[in-house]
């Protein structure tokens, strides 16, 4: 089966300043997805950004980027001048993009992100 | 357009109780999830639905039931709640095509006593 390890339990950055949060995984599919969550206090799980295992371009939305590293299995997320609303949980997810599978997501345990004023 | 919506928000069972949490989506998802969030464990896949009139178990799925009778509306019964299910769970949908997002519903929260 899939895991997804975070070995961050808490990161904290200064405002307007850059962090990096790690993700590796474990898989022995070729064709799958990676997914960064975030969960603000509301609880929503909020989409941040996501790849394709087979793209070798790292995904990019506005502040947030991906090192998608397939053969190390690692897919950290830089968020980029960081504001005080990115604090959050931020989970990292995989699913797997096979038809014969019910295609659920495996999560990370989750990295809590302090941002400093 | 209200997306993933859960009911309820927020409930308290004594052990021994039973109750039924209710998903709602309105976006014509064929594929539905109930997760479970503990601290310090991320989401883990309690039931799941392919489509109307099917379910299937997930990674936890003791102590569950769930029920797709309208491609809609996904339940997750809890026939005789314990501790150790007080829980937020959350409920997602997607469309079928292996690319598509899934999306979340906000969450219940469950204690139980």
């Amino acid at each position: 089966a899939q895991t997804v390890t975070q070995s961050q339990p808490e990161m904290s950055v200064q405002e307007a300043e850059t962090v990096t949060l790690s993700c590796t995984y474990d898989t022995s599919e070729s064709d799958y997805y990676l997914f960064w969550y975030k969960q603000p206090p509301s609880r929503q799980m909020i989409l941040v950004i996501r790849q394709e295992a087979y793209k070798q371009q790292n995904a990019t939305e506005n502040r947030f980027s991906v090192n998608f590293q397939k053969a190390a299995k690692s897919f950290s997320l830089k968020i980029s001048d960081s504001q005080l609303g990115d604090a959050a949980m931020y989970f990292c997810a995989y699913r797997s993009a096979g038809i014969w599978d019910n295609n659920d997501m495996r999560f990370g345990a989750g990295t809590r992100l302090t941002v400093k004023p | 357009n209200a997306g993933v919506t859960q009911t309820p928000k927020f409930r308290v069972l004594k052990t021994g109780q039973s109750m039924t949490l209710l998903c709602a989506q309105d976006m014509n998802h064929e594929y539905m999830y109930w997760y479970r969030q503990d601290p310090g464990m991320g989401l883990r896949l309690i039931h799941y639905s392919v489509g109307e009139g099917t379910t299937a178990k997930g990674e936890v799925p003791d102590g569950y039931n769930v029920s797709r009778l309208k491609k809609q509306n996904f339940l997750l019964g809890l026939e005789s709640a314990a501790p150790s299910q007080t829980s937020v769970y959350f409920c997602a949908s997607r469309h079928n095509a292996g690319r598509e997002t899934q999306y979340f519903g906000p969450g219940t929260r469950l204690l139980v006593l």
